[in-house]
């Protein structure tokens, strides 16, 4: 079963306006991670969190992590169109040696 | 050198074809993994090796056959498919299984099941 549902599923933004996605997730964690596939490719890690930290912040993208809630947020700020991508949180349901995909959002970055 | 390498990117397979797919890295990985994706959904994980042994079998029925011939290399055989198993099959590796950390991920093989 998912470990991970994101919200929204889909989000269009104009160029340099901010993105915001929420991941939920239903077991104890040691990380959470987040990636970005273009369309019909492969996955690239954008950023890990531990689960001892609340906040990671990599040159735009910004992520908070609360375990109290079972939930993260990445935030892209300044987006360009280049961002336009599916954006997976994934984590290790609960310790194990998988890591799990969430549900994923959609961005569409409109010049 | 920070690559997976999967080979073939597209596939199209008869449903009583006999094929494989194959994925490298050469970073010193010792985890590899299997993932399957269907359009517009997130990758599902199939297979996890642990220094080439198979350590997470995720209830893959037995038409797909994984082997890791050694540390640099995961194959996944196919056999009796059916238009199902149409999907994006990504490979991954890290640098070890335990704790999970960041997995690097080929750009897949297209499979199409006629």
């Amino acid at each position: 079963s998912q470990q991970g549902e994101e919200d929204p599923q889909a989000l269009s933004i104009q160029e340099g306006e901010n993105a915001t996605m929420n991941c939920s997730y239903k077991t104890s964690i040691n990380n959470l991670q987040w990636y970005r596939q273009n369309s019909g490719r492969g996955l690239v890690h954008l950023i890990l969190i531990r689960s001892n930290e609340r906040e990671k912040h990599s040159g735009r993208l910004r992520v908070t992590l609360d375990t109290s809630k079972k939930s993260s947020s990445l935030l892209i700020t300044a987006s360009r169109a280049a961002d336009t991508a599916s954006y997976f949180c994934a984590t290790d349901a609960g310790g194990t040696d998988k890591l799990i995909f969430g549900t994923g959002t959609r961005l569409q970055v409109f010049p | 050198d920070t690559e997976v390498t999967q080979t073939p990117k597209h596939l199209v397979m008869g449903m009583t074809n006999k094929k494989s797919l194959k994925c490298e890295q050469h970073m010193g990985h010792r985890a590899m993994y299997w993932y399957k994706q269907k359009a517009k959904k997130p990758p599902e994980l199939m297979f996890v090796y642990s220094y080439e042994k198979l350590s997470i079998n995720e209830s893959v029925p037995s038409r797909f056959s994984p082997e890791c011939p050694n540390s640099s290399l995961l194959n996944l055989h196919l056999h009796a498919l059916q238009p199902e198993d149409s999907a994006l099959y990504l490979c991954a590796s890290s640098q070890e299984v335990v704790n999970t950390g960041e997995l690097f991920f080929g750009e897949g093989s297209r499979l199409t099941v006629l």
